[in-house]
């Protein structure tokens, strides 16, 4: 059974840019979220989906930031435009079950550099 | 916003030793979850708890839930080069989704 799939893997822009980052969940998961990871921060959630629909984006930095769903086996992370704070890796995570009953199958990460 | 304090934030031991490490937090959480994550991958669970007081082993892993429900830690014990990463736990709020990770814990092993 194929895991999350995140792309692109890696990605390096320049401030000002659009940036569009995909996700794949598993296979009959419900729920989908959108972490982003720094050394600074660490593991921050920025929004998540249930259903398609978005529960809380309250972890969304900013409105350069927007996230869809717009069926069950695709999302995206866009970023517009795009400032070399936003540099982190990005990583997509599904799961059955909100989190209290199960766990979270997480994406390789995609590792966005804005110079 | 919720903080998890885990600590150590790094720890260098030689392989056999066994590993401990934790995580607190001011706030009462409903679960605790222990990940590790390999460089250039994103985090696999690891151990999950659901009780205050809940002592869970995986193999070599061991980790328990706090009775007060702030604190959990992990403990690795026998540690192979394999076991190099970075450890988070997780925790998540109660009467919310929201599931929030603590700093890591980066492990390097030495042969």
């Amino acid at each position: 059974d194929a895991g999350v799939i995140q792309s692109p893997r890696h990605e390096v822009t320049e401030m000002g840019q659009e940036v569009t980052l995909r996700c794949k969940p598993i296979s009959g998961h419900d729920y989908l979220f959108w972490y982003r990871q720094t050394m600074m921060r660490g593991l921050e959630l920025l929004i998540y989906f249930n259903n398609n629909v978005p529960i809380d984006d309250s972890g969304m930095p900013e409105d350069r930031f927007s996230a869809k769903m717009p069926n069950a086996s695709f999302s995206t992370l866009k970023i517009q435009p795009s400032e070399p704070r936003d540099s982190a890796v990005y990583f997509c995570a599904s799961s059955f079950f909100s989190w209290g009953t199960g766990e979270l199958f997480f994406g390789e990460g995609s590792r966005l550099t804005v110079l | 916003g919720q903080q998890l304090n885990q600590s150590p934030q790094s720890m260098f031991i030689q392989e056999g030793e066994d590993v401990s490490m934790n995580c607190t937090s001011s706030s009462i959480f409903n679960t605790w979850l222990w990940y590790k994550q390999d460089p250039g991958e994103g985090p696999v669970l690891l151990i999950a708890l659901y009780k205050a007081g809940e002592l869970t082993s995986n193999g070599r892993l061991t980790a328990q839930f706090g009775i007060t429900r702030k604190d959990s830690f992990l403990n690795i014990s026998a540690s192979i080069p394999s076991d190099v990463g970075i450890y988070f736990c997780a925790g998540q709020l109660g009467n919310t989704d929201k599931l929030i990770f603590g700093t890591g814990t980066r492990l390097q092993v030495f042969p």
